[in-house]
């Protein structure tokens, strides 16, 4: 079974740039989530899709983070414009149903300079 | 909501010894507590998983114990190898969208 895939695996832009990130999730996994991971800490959730609407995006910074999961597939998140404080690993990951396991992808390892 | 603590932040074995890391949780709803490793340049994998309505879970050289009216919990690791050596994260959640992940324990096994 093919794993949560990201792309891409590392991303450097300066400050007031944009950037976005693309997760294709488990097949047949109905939620999907984006996670942020500053060096040090757990993730913390951004935004978590079931099927391709927007169940819970209370922690998502909304001025300038964004998320779409058109087809209930796969996702992007975007950043526009970025700050230095959003250097992190995005996280995506998804599951069949929204309890028990979260299954990782090995994220994008964002650089803001 | 939920507040994970996670101790300790690194932890350095000997090979074959044990590690034993631990956590409380603030919430009593939760009833989800997984534990995931995170080697470099990964995403967290899931090791093992406890729900509220069992004390203890093992496989093979990993076992979870789970004290519900304390709120914490511990993950142990037997005969430490080096490829045991990554970043270790406890979580506890309802669902998945309430997780709440420790800040991580760094486990280092010398050979």
């Amino acid at each position: 079974e093919a794993g949560v895939a990201q792309s891409p695996r590392y991303k450097i832009i300066e400050k007031r740039q944009s950037v976005a990130f693309w997760c294709n999730p488990i097949s047949g996994h109905a939620t999907l989530y984006w996670y942020q991971q500053i060096l040090g800490q757990g993730p913390k959730l951004l935004i978590q899709f079931q099927n391709n609407g927007v169940v819970d995006d209370s922690q998502l910074p909304k001025d300038r983070f964004s998320a779409e999961r058109l087809k209930g597939v796969d996702s992007t998140l975007k950043i526009q414009p970025a700050k230095l404080e959003d250097s992190a690993v995005y996280l995506c990951a998804s599951s069949p149903r929204d309890v028990g396991e979260a299954f990782f992808g090995q994220g994008t390892r964002l650089t803001v300079v | 909501g939920e507040n994970v603590e996670q101790h300790p932040s690194t932890l350095s074995v000997q090979e074959g010894d044990s590690a034993v890391i631990k956590c409380t949780y603030s919430d009593s709803a939760s009833n989800y507590f997984p534990w995931y490793k995170q080697e470099l340049g990964k995403g967290p994998q899931l090791i093992i998983d406890i729900r509220s309505n069992v004390g203890e879970k093992k496989d093979q050289r990993i076992a979870v114990t789970l004290n519900k009216t304390a709120k914490h919990f511990s993950l142990h690791i037997t005969e430490t190898q080096p490829e045991d050596s990554a970043v270790y994260f406890c979580a506890a959640s309802i669902r998945i969208n309430d997780m709440r992940f420790g800040a991580g324990t760094r486990l280092t096994v010398k050979p």
